[in-house]
């Protein structure tokens, strides 16, 4: 069974910087092109972060380019997103989602439950 | 880029479709057929419904159909049932490595 279980949110003052790791289990996590997606409260998703299943190419939206930064470690089927000055637009419940393959990498097939991020002093 | 537009609600009756569009640009929808739908209940995470504009993952039931035509993409729900009530959100690949979601739709079973 597929499970991606974010960790690492929590409550950090504006310019501040936080990491967040999703760990991955039940499929071949080296395989998969990986993505952080975001919604903030009340408020629809927002894709962040797509990283390339060896960690050699990496994408970020142009809201958070600069500031974030994806990763991943596939000895520890862990995926990472690296928050530095943030704001407070930046909160929201953080996703991780695993990439889909059909003819490309282009959908989100598993989703973890989210882990909290709130920016405020 | 700005997000792909939706009708911020629909509804129907037990039994009734109800159908969703999506709405973007020829740099997204209308430019690539990867357009993917997804479900989300209240406080929990988005599930994969369709993706590559019609296909349905296993598991999905047939009654969840999807099409596109030119900058628009459309979610049928057939024969609605009280565990559709839920948000709807269409998502495409936006090209330079970017993807864009929609507004989102609440779904409401009267």
């Amino acid at each position: 069974e597929v499970q991606l279980v974010e960790s690492g949110g929590g409550l950090v003052q504006p310019g501040g910087s936080l990491r967040l790791s999703c760990a991955a289990s039940g499929f071949t996590f080296s395989s998969h092109w990986m993505h952080w997606v975001r919604q903030g409260p009340g408020k629809g998703l927002e894709w962040v972060s797509r990283i390339k299943s060896d960690g050699s190419s990496a994408n970020h939206a142009d809201s958070v380019k600069g500031r974030f930064t994806i990763s991943r470690d596939n000895v520890k089927n862990t995926l990472y997103l690296q928050m530095n000055s943030l704001r407070a637009e930046d909160t929201a419940v953080y996703f991780c989602a695993r990439s889909g393959y059909s003819s490309g990498w282009y959908y989100f097939d598993y989703w973890g439950q989210g882990t909290l991020v709130t920016v405020s002093s | 880029q700005s997000a792909l537009t939706q009708p911020p609600s629909a509804s129907g009756s037990p039994g009734q479709s109800v159908t969703i569009s999506c709405t973007g640009t020829s740099s997204d929808v209308g430019g690539y057929n990867y357009v993917s739908w997804y479900q989300q209940h209240s406080g929990k995470a988005p599930k994969l419904m369709i993706y590559e504009v019609n296909k349905r993952p296993s598991g999905v039931p047939d009654r969840f159909s999807a099409s596109k035509s030119g900058n628009t993409a459309s979610l049928t729900v057939s024969g609605l049932q009280a565990e559709d009530e839920a948000d709807y959100y269409c998502s495409s690949f936006a090209g330079t490595n970017n993807f864009v979601f929609g507004t989102g739709t609440k779904v409401t079973v009267l």
